[in-house]
């Protein structure tokens, strides 16, 4: 099926470890994007890239990384978790930044 | 960045009743979305809406850009409306990075 996938759903980390979260898209968009979403707050970009090859830093970068090898993947890693990390984490992509968006089911993150 | 931000944060309404979810932002922009969050956490995409008026169905919204705000409208609300509905917009200087409002929490009753 067609969409954003997600994975993982749920994640519990230690403080201190890393882990991957991973994102892909199917409908060959160039735009792609993660946020995050804390209790009783709007999304806040993480990073985004506009094509393979190519990332920038959103509005709340710092503790995350992102690379952009093929135009289906858009993977974010948590080099060393904190408790300050605990989101609720989504990704989304589109053919055009200016148009609607397609968003992933989000993953749950717990950082104890 | 810019700021959004969204009036009012909770609404509870009779199935029935007709609602106006408001969007105010800080500065130009090139890229208005209004997305519906349902219950279980899943965004959709409701319009962009940059400027002007566009329907769909039950739900219209209506963006001023020279005043710097944007109107959802709900006619008719249905259960399954409930949910929060974000308001996001990209400035013309990079629309490429997208600000969120906090959201308006909507309750529809039976």
């Amino acid at each position: 099926n067609a969409g954003v996938t997600q994975t993982p759903k749920f994640q519990v980390l230690k403080t201190g470890q890393s882990m991957t979260l991973q994102c892909a898209q199917d409908m060959n968009h160039e735009y792609m994007s993660w946020y995050r979403q804390d209790p009783g707050m709007g999304l806040r970009l993480i990073h985004y890239s506009v094509g393979a090859g190519i990332t920038d830093q959103g509005e709340v970068p710092n503790g995350y990384n992102v690379s952009r090898s093929t135009t289906e993947d858009f993977p974010l890693r948590l080099l060393s978790a904190a408790p300050s990390q605990t989101s609720v984490y989504f990704c989304a992509s589109s053919s055009d930044s200016l148009y609607g968006y397609t968003f992933g089911s989000g993953t749950r993150l717990t950082v104890v | 960045g810019i700021q959004v931000e969204q009036s009012p944060p909770d609404l509870i309404l009779q199935e029935g009743a007709n609602s106006t979810l408001r969007c105010n932002f800080s500065d130009s922009v090139n890229n208005l979305q209004w997305f519906h969050q349902n219950p279980w956490g899943q965004l959709i995409n409701l319009f962009y809406i940059p400027s002007g008026t566009k329907q769909n169905g039950r739900l219209s919204a209506t963006t001023v850009a020279t005043e710097r705000y944007s109107l959802l409208y709900i006619s008719s609300s249905q259960t399954t409306d409930s949910g929060v509905y974000f308001c996001a917009v990209g400035a013309q200087y990079n629309f490429n990075k997208f600000y969120f409002g906090s959201g308006t929490k909507l309750n529809v009753k039976p």
